[in-house]
């Protein structure tokens, strides 16, 4: 079974402060994703990295940066973390198929709270 | 961007009756794929019909796909009390990136 880990449940942190999601996934996937979760928006996609050192923008990559320095660990970085990005952050990894997105495996979600 | 967009939004039955979702979506797409949520965790992943497919089943689920009306079900039945979950479709537009939908809230009443 594919497994997905994150590194936190909850976390509360303070605005200005500098944040660190990891994530990890164990099935040497290719692909690795991260989200954050609103009501009434679902889910929007922040980053992804296909490959080691690789990343590129989501929709929504403002206010965040990412880090994929080994294939089985993404990182996701909140520079200055403000209250807007209160939100459930969601990591995901899939196999690369070419031109066709394959099912993604998601880890149980971080639930973030700025104050 | 949102492409899927679920109807309804939320859906309330008796168990064991049979739940409806929809799923429609704007662009043309390499598959769809269906995803469920139990509160306040990650997605599971339920089934992916690719485009050239009308339907396809996993045990109680059964999914069509309409690419014509760029639109696709998802069937639930006979439902138990551990289908209550939020309920997601997503399209693969191209490229290895899922774009997810608002999601439809199933509750089901013992």
């Amino acid at each position: 079974d594919v497994k997905v880990t994150q590194s936190s449940r909850y976390l509360v942190k303070r605005t200005g402060e500098k944040v660190f999601l990891e994530c990890v996934q164990d099935m040497d996937h290719e692909n690795m994703f991260w989200y954050r979760q609103d009501p009434g928006l679902g889910l929007r996609l922040i980053y992804f990295s296909y490959d080691v050192k690789m990343k590129e923008k989501g929709d929504i990559p403002e206010g965040y940066s990412v880090s994929r320095e080994k294939k089985e660990r993404f990182s996701l970085i909140l520079e200055s973390a403000s209250t807007n990005q209160t939100s459930m952050y969601l990591c995901a990894s899939s196999l690369w198929t070419g031109v066709s997105g394959r099912e993604q495996y998601f880890g149980p979600g971080t639930r973030l709270t700025v104050t | 961007s949102q492409q899927g967009e679920e109807d309804p939004q939320a859906l309330s039955i008796q168990e064991g009756e049979n739940a409806t979702m929809n799923c429609s979506y704007k662009t043309s797409i390499n598959n769809l794929q269906w995803y469920r949520q139990n509160s306040g965790r990650g997605l599971v992943h339920l089934i992916l019909i690719r485009s050239n497919e009308r339907e396809k089943h996993s045990g109680r689920l059964r999914v069509t796909l309409d690419t014509s009306k760029k639109s696709s079900s998802l069937l639930i039945t006979a439902s138990r009390a551990a289908d209550t979950a939020s309920y997601f479709c997503a399209t693969v537009p191209g490229a290895q990136k899922l774009v997810f939908g608002q999601g439809t809230r199933l509750t089901i009443n013992p």
